[in-house]
């Protein structure tokens, strides 16, 4: 069966300092894979997307950025964090071969200080 | 920028209450409407996916139904229970499976 793990689960970092949440799906082979953020008292929005190795689509300007290296790792990153990334990051990956749902993994709760 | 909306934002029902939500969104472009189940410490998980006008799908005590013309989408949940009390959010899903836009969901409180 397919399993969706990201982390860490939670981080508390300073404003203009480096970021790196890790995304990775097992059990399945060229998953589109989604990065969504949850800022406070708001829904999901997309960040980005990626339906392949090194292809990536923004959906929101601004200054995170996501890579895909291998077929089932995720990962996004920033160089400097702002005050405004602080929220809940949310991996999820997409199921083409079954009820064409989204799967989500574990969430990372991200504060900025 | 595809906007999709839902309404009530929030809503207090008692155990036993019967309710429902609405989700809108574009009616072109479409592909799929989604429902997910957002409880509290724990990832969203989906409740439905529909795709053709006049779906109408039931999981339990919970339904849903989908207007694609008019760009609605209805969930209803018969005779609420205290763990039914979540966030439920839906999503508006254009080009198969590249774009999911979700709304900004229901969050519901059911007492018991």
């Amino acid at each position: 069966s397919q399993t969706i793990h990201q982390w860490p689960a939670t981080l508390v970092q300073p404003v203009g300092s480096p970021l790196s949440l890790e995304c990775t799906v097992e059990g399945t082979s060229n998953p589109n894979l989604y990065w969504y953020r949850q800022a406070a008292g708001r829904g999901l929005q997309l960040l980005f997307y990626s339906v392949g190795i090194g292809q990536i689509s923004s959906e929101v300007p601004q200054n995170l950025s996501a890579s895909r290296p291998q077929d089932r790792q995720f990962i996004l990153s920033s160089k400097k964090l702002l005050l405004s990334d602080s929220g809940f990051y949310l991996c999820a990956w997409f199921d083409r071969e079954g009820a064409g749902e989204l799967f989500f993994g574990e969430g990372s709760r991200l504060t900025v200080l | 920028i595809l906007n999709v909306e839902q309404s009530p934002q929030s809503l207090h029902v008692q155990e036993g209450d019967s309710t429902n939500f609405t989700c809108s969104f574009p009616s072109s472009n479409f592909y799929a409407l989604h429902w997910y189940r957002w409880e509290t410490a724990k990832s969203p998980e989906a409740l439905f996916v529909m795709t053709l006008n006049g779906d109408e799908k039931k999981k339990g005590r919970i339904s849903a139904t989908l207007n694609t013309k008019e760009g609605y989408s209805y969930l209803y949940i018969k005779g609420s229970q205290p763990e039914d009390s979540a966030t439920y959010l839906c999503a508006f899903e254009d080009n198969y499976g590249q774009n999911f836009v979700f709304g900004p969901g229901t969050r519901l409180s059911v007492l018991p």
